[in-house]
């Protein structure tokens, strides 16, 4: 069935520092993807989405991009804030499944003064 | 709007006893799911309703979880009786069919059976 692998965590990093989350995924059509973002004792909100193959997604210096010849939408940040801490969750929908997302196990990441 | 709500924010009970976990969904949203967060098993989608109909019910781990929506505007997830297993996160969401996959999360309730 389809599915969504994230990397595992915790991930930590200093400020400003690259971040890379990694995902990708296994779908039998053509999904559309998603990354959220959970802050502790929170839901879970959109972060951002890509709905085509090599569309880029966008929000709060965040960027993916959908890569349907590798089946990824890794997550990038050219500087993390501590704010930006959070567990990342990496998600996949197919069109005719009325909006039922399927997530990938979350990577918790940690950003240090 | 206030977004998803979500009651109780925690739970604590005895093996054996009944739970109720509510959920009030954005207005107008014609979707509505509920998840459960553990973390061994991560998030895992339990059921979700379209126009308060029951279409996919095949995440529910047994016969001791129940979910009814008897109207757009309310949900209920109940567990009857509770194992200390069933403790967990358990997050209703809802979305427009129109939303393009974005779900709006409650905040959760966290449930611990002892």
């Amino acid at each position: 069935g389809d599915s969504v692998t994230q990397m595992e965590g915790p991930v930590t990093l200093s400020e400003e520092a690259f971040l890379t989350i990694n995902c990708t995924y296994t779908a039998t059509g053509y999904p559309s993807l998603f990354w959220y973002v959970q802050y502790p004792g929170e839901g879970l909100q959109l972060l951002l989405k890509a709905t085509k193959a090599d569309d880029k997604g966008s929000n709060k210096g965040f960027e993916a991009t959908y890569r349907k010849e590798t089946t990824s939408f890794h997550l990038e940040k050219g500087s993390v804030q501590v704010s930006d801490s959070a567990v990342y969750f990496c998600a996949l929908t197919m069109y005719n499944q009325g909006g039922k997302l399927i997530f990938g196990q979350g990577t918790e990441l940690s950003v240090k003064p | 709007d206030a977004g998803v709500i979500q009651s109780p924010r925690h739970e604590v009970t005895e093996m054996g006893q009944e739970v109720t976990l509510r959920c009030k969904p954005i207005s107008g949203h014609d979707y509505l799911f509920w998840y459960r967060q553990t973390m061994m098993r991560g998030l895992e989608l339990l059921i979700y309703f379209n126009n308060n109909v029951p279409i996919d019910d095949s995440g529910m781990p047994e016969d001791r979880f129940s979910a009814k929506m008897p109207n757009a505007s309310f949900s209920t997830l109940k567990i009857q009786p509770s194992e200390p297993r069933d403790s967990a996160v358990y997050f209703c969401a809802s979305s427009l069919s129109t939303g393009g996959g974005k779900l709006f999360f409650g905040s959760g309730t966290q449930l611990s059976v002892l």
